[in-house]
């Protein structure tokens, strides 16, 4: 059980628009950083959002992510075949004084 | 460029011990906050340790008393002592860097290293 929580998957075709969802509490989300991370099978997870809504350099624009209270979300538009890939939120929790991330959402491309 | 690379991973029984090792190039090791973390097979990502510039440390429940993160300053490396070895420890092992600067978050990975836990 992960303390942040995700849908286990989402599908969508080609061009079109997907949003993940990722909960979490006052202990984590609300009041730290919100972070995403893209993984392909056998990869290791990389950066894609940072500070709830920061793209680092090299990171497509088609993702985006937004954050309210103790949620948030990432969107992902214009999606292609190579966007297929799990997807992680994490946040540090300061009750924890640890990471904790999302269950991880299969993205799937149709 | 910063780079990550996990080595040490390996089969181990249970109750066994294994040193995992992590060494960085492109950034001093003991000016960052650096982390362990690991996924399962077929499992998402756990958060197991960090160790912090000032060598405070924290660990993951499910290692804690079993698992100690340092780093050799002279080698520019982190290491994960594992100890006490059980089944479900079976993963594989990242080290990653922490960023500080614009809140927190994990910049940088290994290509990690698998460790599997079987009699």
């Amino acid at each position: 059980q992960s303390v942040l929580t995700q849908p286990p998957s989402v599908s969508e075709a080609p061009r079109q628009r997907v949003t993940i969802s990722c909960s979490g509490s006052s202990s984590n989300i609300e009041n730290t950083a919100v972070n995403w991370y893209q993984q392909h099978p056998g990869k290791a997870p990389k950066l894609l959002i940072y500070y709830d809504d920061l793209l680092p350099s090299g990171v497509s624009d088609r993702f985006s992510a937004s954050k309210s209270g103790t949620s948030a979300s990432l969107a992902i538009s214009g999606l292609q075949s190579e966007d297929e890939a799990d997807y992680y939120c994490a946040s540090w929790d300061d009750s924890l004084n640890g990471w904790v991330f999302g269950g991880g959402t299969k993205l799937t491309v149709l | 460029e910063v780079q990550l690379v996990e080595s040490g991973g390996g089969l181990i029984q249970p109750g066994g011990s294994l040193r995992l090792s992590c060494a960085a190039s492109g950034f001093t090791v003991s000016s960052n906050y650096m982390s362990w973390v690991r996924q399962a097979p077929g499992k998402g990502l756990e958060w197991v340790s960090v160790i912090y510039s000032g060598s405070i440390t924290y660990y993951a429940d499910s290692v804690k008393g079993r698992f100690t993160i340092s780093r050799d300053n002279s080698k520019n490396t982190l290491y994960l002592q594992m100890n006490s070895l059980r089944a479900e420890d079976t993963a594989v092992y990242y080290c990653a860097r922490d960023q500080t600067a614009a809140g927190r978050y994990i910049d940088s990975w290994g290509q990690g290293t698998l460790v599997t836990v079987s009699s």
